[in-house]
């Protein structure tokens, strides 16, 4: 099977932009859950959405936001970009809600 | 509050010697321990979760409640374990929810 794909691999932005990014799971898998890694906060959970559903979201602002498609893709969105949004974004996957994860390789966003 | 802390940023061995790298978990109730592993250049994988008391490729995990600890064991540390290691805690109805550990990065000499 194909891992998780995240595409693009790299964005360049400039504050006040807006950005999506887009996340296809791996075949089977209906949870699909984001996070932020950055060097000093690490890695911080922003939103899982399982069947369309968004289930858990974590404490970022509201200019971050998400969706799922039928096909269990996703995509984030973010509106209003700050320099601080400068991080990678990876996107994991998983059967069921409460089965491993498996990442995908990122997306670098670099906002200036 | 909810947190998992791993105190050491890097911890340097050599081959052979044995390793132990550390995590300390916050959290009221009954999480669900992991410990994630990023090879340079590859993706964060998993490496083992407490509930299946597995040894993946010679780790191995216990859970102290009473410590709330979840550190990681290697007897004989080999250079391909160079990495960094991520601890996570999930909780109960938190599905894809994981609270991570800062990392700590193993650098194993020869």
């Amino acid at each position: 099977k194909a891992g998780v794909t995240q595409t693009p691999r790299y964005l360049i932005k400039t504050r006040g932009q807006q950005v999506t990014l887009s996340c296809s799971p791996i075949s089977g898998h209906r949870s699909v859950s984001w996070y932020q890694q950055t060097p000093g906060q690490g890695l911080q959970f922003l939103f899982e959405y399982f069947s369309e559903t968004q289930r858990n979201k974590g404490n970022f602002p509201g200019r971050f936001s998400g969706r799922q498609f039928s096909n269990s893709r996703s995509e984030m969105n973010v509106s209003t970009l700050e320099l601080g949004d400068s991080a990678l974004y990876l996107c994991a996957s998983s059967e069921n809600r409460f089965e491993k994860l498996f990442f995908g390789s990122g997306t670098q966003l670099s906002v200036l | 509050a909810q947190r998992v802390t791993q105190p050491e940023k890097l911890l340097s061995v050599f081959k052979g010697a044995p390793v132990e790298l550390k995590c300390n978990y916050s959290y009221s109730g009954s999480p669900e321990l992991f410990w994630y592993v990023q090879y340079s250049r590859q993706r964060l994988q998993l490496l083992l979760r407490h509930i299946s008391r597995e040894s993946i490729k010679g780790f191995t995990a216990d859970l102290n409640k009473g410590e709330t600890s979840f550190h990681l064991k290697k007897p004989f540390a080999q250079e391909e374990d160079s990495a960094m290691y991520y601890c996570a805690l999930l909780g109960p109805n938190q599905g894809g929810k994981l609270i991570f550990g800062q990392g700590t990065e193993l650098s194993v000499k020869p």
